[in-house]
């Protein structure tokens, strides 16, 4: 089973600022197999970035995937106060889905 | 536009049997598409529990094969979860979601379904 990793657990930043959130897994995900998701408190989560960096539909382009290998980021250009949730990793293989422990990103 | 709605008890006993069910509107479940459980544990930890086709096809997760069985009833656009022996590490919310065939995301979510594992 592949583990991934997020960090930090917790980031606290200002609207306007730039956040950069980090996915690693315990060993190689193809690039078309790693997504990321948002959640807001009392919601399901919510689809954000596909195979490493594709945006889905309806996503701002503030919202950035990279990455390769076991190394996976999400970037968020420039904060907006809708951006503050819960962000998490998650990666497809033919044996099992998993999902990172997710980075929370609070108001600072 | 896709909604996932699930149902099923709030509250399971030790050792029981918890059945819930996901009915699907605004896509036939006989679609390209596979029908999904996940649940999240409070402290927000989320694990894929396993997926199911149309044909009946069935993938779940090697760790909770031995306890989960899933179903689809066409006519009614509905798939339910099985899961055995339940106990209080069980606790967590339930969603179901829609993955498309080939891709490796869920699109569409439900609201969520708590069960809570107590005496």
């Amino acid at each position: 089973e592949v583990v991934l990793t997020q960090s930090p657990a917790t980031l606290s930043l200002s609207p306007g600022e730039r956040a950069t959130l980090s996915c690693r897994a315990s060993q190689s995900v193809g690039n078309a197999w790693l997504v990321w998701y948002q959640q807001k408190p009392g919601q399901a989560p919510r689809l954000l970035i596909y195979g490493t960096s594709n945006r889905a539909t309806g996503i701002p382009d503030r919202f950035s995937g990279s990455g390769s290998g076991t190394d996976f980021t999400l970037t968020i250009s420039r904060l907006e106060p809708e951006d503050f949730a819960i962000y998490y990793c998650q990666q497809y293989d033919t044996s099992a889905i998993t999902f990172g422990q997710g980075t929370r990103l609070d108001i600072k | 536009q896709v909604q996932l709605q699930e149902s099923g008890p709030g509250l399971v006993k030790p050792s029981d049997t918890l059945f819930l069910t996901c009915s699907v509107s605004g896509n036939s479940i006989n679609s390209n598409n596979w029908w999904v459980w996940i649940r999240q544990f409070p402290g927000d930890g989320l694990e894929w529990i396993g997926y199911i086709y149309s044909s009946g096809a069935v993938h779940y997760n090697p760790s909770l094969k031995s306890r989960v069985t899933m179903s689809v009833d066409a006519s009614k656009d509905q798939f339910s979860l099985i899961m055995r022996s339940m106990a209080a590490v069980d606790t967590a919310i339930y969603y179901c979601a829609r993955k498309p065939s080939d891709v490796p995301y869920f699109d569409y979510w439900g609201q969520g379904s708590l069960v809570t594992v107590s005496s």
